[in-house]
């Protein structure tokens, strides 16, 4: 099973200001790899597949990239909304695996 | 619109068993794979099982197989995950999700059903 582990675990920015989420995977994914946005009490959206493809209707202020085990998440000018919990997702085997998240806080 | 509706959760003592459905509508329900995906309160995601459009092919998290099945009925546009032996640490959240591409990535989501294991 690939393991994928996200950090940090909290990440506290203003906003306006520019957040990098990171995400390393076990072992190498190529390009499969995708990133979710959840806020509390509704289900994750698709943000990113791909590694770098925005998903339908995501501003261009995310942003993906990375390839075989590292990639990040960059959020360019954090707004109110975006202030909820990333996850990202291996699917180059299965078991399809997630990160533990992290959570994005108004400082 | 895409559309994606879980039921048939509740609360179940362990060992017991329990069937959740999803109804799909807006979108050609045979033709994508789908998947669940669990969360436990107030952790993160795990994904538990997926199948494709035909169901023919079907795979599982280590954490559940040989106890969970996962089954559809393309001709009630609906997708089921048989949940039998459940524990306590099978409480969660179970959201259904549409895979639309070949890249195996929760493209819609549910809103989830609600299984908690407790005596």
């Amino acid at each position: 099973e690939i393991v994928m582990t996200q950090s940090p675990a909290t990440l506290s920015v203003s906003p306006g200001e520019r957040a990098t989420l990171s995400c390393r995977a076990s072992q190498s994914v190529s390009s499969n790899l995708a990133w979710y946005q959840q806020k509390p009490g509704q289900a994750p959206r698709l943000l990113i597949y791909g590694a770098s493809t925005r998903a339908t209707g995501i501003p261009a202020r995310f942003s993906g990239s990375g390839s075989g085990t590292e990639f990040t998440l960059t959020i360019s000018s954090l707004q109110s909304e975006d202030f909820a919990v990333y996850y990202c997702q291996q699917y180059n085997n299965w078991p399809l695996t997630f990160g533990q998240g992290t959570k994005v806080e108004i400082k | 619109e895409v559309q994606l509706l879980e039921s048939g959760g509740g609360l179940v003592q362990p060992g017991g068993s329990l069937r959740l459905s999803c109804a799909a509508s807006g979108f050609t329900f045979s033709s994508y794979a789908m998947s669940w995906v669990r969360q436990a309160p107030g952790k993160g995601l795990e994904w538990v099982s997926a199948i494709s459009g035909s169901g023919g092919s079907t795979y599982y998290a280590d954490s559940v197989k040989g106890r969970f099945t996962i089954s559809r009925d393309n001709s009630k546009n609906t997708l089921y995950l048989q949940m039998n032996s459940l524990r306590a640490e099978d409480t969660a959240v179970y959201y259904c999700a549409l895979i639309l591409t070949a890249s195996i990535t929760m493209d819609v989501w549910g809103k989830g059903t609600t299984v908690t294991v407790s005596s």
